[in-house]
């Protein structure tokens, strides 16, 4: 599987814009880029993932590299409540698992 | 909207015990993944089942297996426990859309062997 990489950690005001950054320069035409949080002590949560077009839902914005050897997740106002570990993960077409490599922890300052 | 449920939520054993986790995922997913995550690491993932088959294995230790019944619910059995077992269990589900279907993730099971 194509690798990813990412800051161990970022810091971000409250109800600013956080962009969280991801590295995959070996990724391949079949791969998606999904990204998940994990809050303390939860299970991990799905917030966005896309091919090869930026992408915007409720939670946040994607944002792909023409290349598609970058992706940026983008929070348009960080709360407390978005304290977490963000991981972006590669998920193969037709692949029925999904592997976490070591995410973003992500803290917001009030 | 109906989450992943897991049972029990805490479970605790001792070393060369049996334990048994149980997963029902949203209604209408047939995959079903399972993850450990010990303390301070990322989840890994161990196997997952389609339409009660195996359709990936990842680092799932040979002490443990898997199932995935006709309602789709699933259970992971774990045999000879080791301290090192102590861990974060979580599932996960999805509709089979292959890369295309996010993973709605349950709220854990925390196991303590001792």
């Amino acid at each position: 599987d194509a690798k990813t990489t990412q800051p161990n950690s970022m810091e971000s005001n409250e109800e600013e814009p956080v962009h969280l950054p991801c590295n995959h320069s070996t990724i391949s035409g079949t791969d998606y880029i999904h990204w998940y949080r994990q809050l303390p002590s939860q299970g991990p949560e799905y917030v966005i993932h896309g091919l090869t077009s930026n992408v915007n839902n409720r939670m946040a914005s994607l944002a792909i590299a023409e290349d598609r050897k970058s992706s940026t997740l983008i929070l348009h106002r960080a709360t407390l409540r978005d304290a977490a570990v963000y991981y972006c993960i590669l998920r193969r077409l037709g692949a029925n698992n999904l592997f976490f490599g070591t995410g973003t922890r992500l803290t917001v300052i009030p | 909207a109906a989450g992943v449920i897991q049972s029990p939520r805490h479970l605790i054993k001792e070393k060369r015990e049996t334990a048994t986790l149980k997963c029902y995922p949203i209604p209408r997913h047939d995959t079903v993944y399972w993850y450990q995550q010990g303390p301070g690491q990322d989840p890994q993932f161990l196997i997952s089942f389609y339409e009660k088959m195996q359709s990936d294995k990842g680092s799932i230790p040979d002490r443990f297996s898997a199932q995935q019944f006709s309602d789709y619910h699933s259970e992971l059995n774990m045999s000879s426990l080791e301290l090192g077992d102590s861990a974060l269990y979580f599932c996960a589900s999805s509709t089979w859309t292959g890369a295309n279907s996010p993973l709605h993730f349950g709220n854990g099971t925390r196991l303590t062997v001792t």
